[in-house]
């Protein structure tokens, strides 16, 4: 049982620039979303997801998309990166959509330049 | 609006010392939750406690506690005899009712503790 995975741990990325940040969880799990993390600004979500096929916005999503085919997967698409991305990325799951503990992933450092 | 205060950004003791972790929340939700996350140096977060808004017991796990007062609003996290592993910035975060769920965490900016030896 592996829990919440992200790929790749770092990555740099040049302006404009598109990449796809891995999240994958093991433990069947309804609910995932994504956070960024940003000095002195605490979490914030960019969006989530209360099952397969269903996916919607967070506080912060522009600049960001999502899908969810599979329970197990839910990967964040930068479209056109810009340096306002450069942040620490988070995915979560939790067993429900509502009241229940959410489990983090490791973590993703991004960096644009 | 929501909103999870955590006034004290470092606090910086010496080990075997007791130290309380403060937390304040603002919430229109009649029904919500409460959690607490630690970060360690090496980045991951990670659960410690969830408490809704229904159940004002205190609770106790080892040298970990917290406790819940609704008439205050608060959330305060007590470390008794503090290790240096217990060394990480704490979360206190407030989940949000978003769309019909409330699996959104509002989160506070943290606490850094720094437990010398």
């Amino acid at each position: 049982n592996a829990g919440v995975t992200q790929t790749p741990k770092f990555q740099v990325l040049k302006t404009g620039q598109s990449m796809t940040l891995q999240c994958a969880q093991d433990m069947n799990h309804e609910y995932m979303s994504w956070y960024r993390q940003d000095p002195g600004m605490g979490l914030r979500l960019i969006h989530y997801s209360v099952g397969a096929g269903i996916t919607d916005q967070g506080e912060v999503p522009n600049g960001y998309n999502v899908s969810r085919s599979t329970t197990e997967d839910f990967p964040l698409r930068l479209l056109s990166a810009a340096p306002s991305q450069t942040s620490v990325y988070f995915c979560a799951s939790s067993l429900r959509r509502s009241g229940y503990e959410q489990y983090f992933g490791p973590g993703t450092r991004l960096t644009v330049t | 609006a929501q909103k999870v205060t955590q006034a004290q950004t470092e606090i910086s003791v010496v080990e075997k010392e007791d130290v309380t972790l403060d937390c304040v929340y603002e919430t229109r939700d009649t029904t919500y939750y409460l959690f607490w996350y630690k970060q360690p140096p090496s980045g991951e977060l990670v659960f410690l406690i969830r408490r809704n808004s229904f159940d004002e017991q205190n609770e106790i796990s080892g040298r970990y506690s917290w406790n819940f007062q609704k008439s205050t609003s608060s959330f305060n996290f007590t470390i008794t005899a503090s290790q240096v592993v217990d060394s990480a910035v704490y979360f206190c975060a407030l989940s949000e009712t978003w769309r019909g769920a409330t699996n959104k965490l509002i989160f506070g900016t943290g606490t850094l503790l720094a437990v010398q030896p």
